[in-house]
């Protein structure tokens, strides 16, 4: 079993939907929960993270976390073309270091 | 300032041969971090620099990888030999110090071994 697992997609919605995305794992030592989004032929970009659980909203993405189900998410208000990308969600939790352990990233479309 | 670095973008080799990567991490940021993704699977840890030391090597596949970072400043992967399947896109990641702190990305390294 995977420690992270993530549907990989794709996603294809419309410009102005409201776009949820998901993960759950198995490792209750993760303590720190992140979204990157990566655009192709890039490396991973930091969208938001949040330490334990409870919610973080930064303008139009919320993140959420529930530690007690093990799952985690990720949602995009206002969707636009340009939020179209791979969002991959990470964990970690410290072991002497910060290593990040990814799940397979979610490929999200968004049509104008 | 300048983010994370890596050279080359794209590296093109064949089976047996040996093959360098670079990364060059945000300057003053103490930890390196070198992660890989093979086609169709998730980004894997594969190892984490403190400045010039090794601080966790868990995630390196065997001995034909061989990762370096004197001095404390950029850091080097090598494989030798390549085999196939070590086709995939190397990342490098830094971050300022030991606490939590945001992992800038590298655009990555595609090797492809032929």
């Amino acid at each position: 079993q995977k420690e992270v697992e993530q549907d990989p997609g794709p996603l294809s919605v419309p410009e102005g939907a409201i776009v949820s995305l998901n993960c759950t794992y198995s490792n209750s030592a993760f303590q720190y929960f992140m979204w990157y989004r990566q655009y192709s032929r890039k490396g991973p970009e930091l969208l938001m993270y949040t330490y334990s659980s409870g919610n973080k909203e930064d303008g139009r993405f919320t993140a959420q976390v529930d530690k007690s189900s093990k799952y985690i998410s990720l949602f995009i208000r206002d969707s636009q073309p340009s939020d179209s990308a791979t969002y991959l969600c990470a964990m970690s939790g410290f072991t002497g270091g910060f290593k990040t352990i990814f799940g397979a990233g979610t490929r999200l479309f968004v049509k104008a | 300032e300048a983010g994370v670095t890596q050279f080359p973008s794209h590296s093109v080799i064949e089976k047996g041969q040996t093959v360098t990567l670079r990364c060059d991490p945000i300057s003053g940021h103490d930890n390196l971090y070198w992660y890989r993704r093979v086609m169709g699977k998730e980004i894997k840890f594969l190892l984490h620099f403190v400045k010039e030391s090794k601080q966790d090597e868990s995630g390196m596949p065997n001995n034909r990888f061989l990762a370096e970072r004197t001095g404390g400043t950029y850091s080097t992967l090598k494989v030798q030999p390549a085999e196939l399947e070590d086709s995939g896109v190397y990342f490098c990641a830094s971050s300022l110090d030991n606490s939590y702190n945001e992992q800038f990305f590298g655009p990555g390294t595609r090797l492809t071994v032929l």
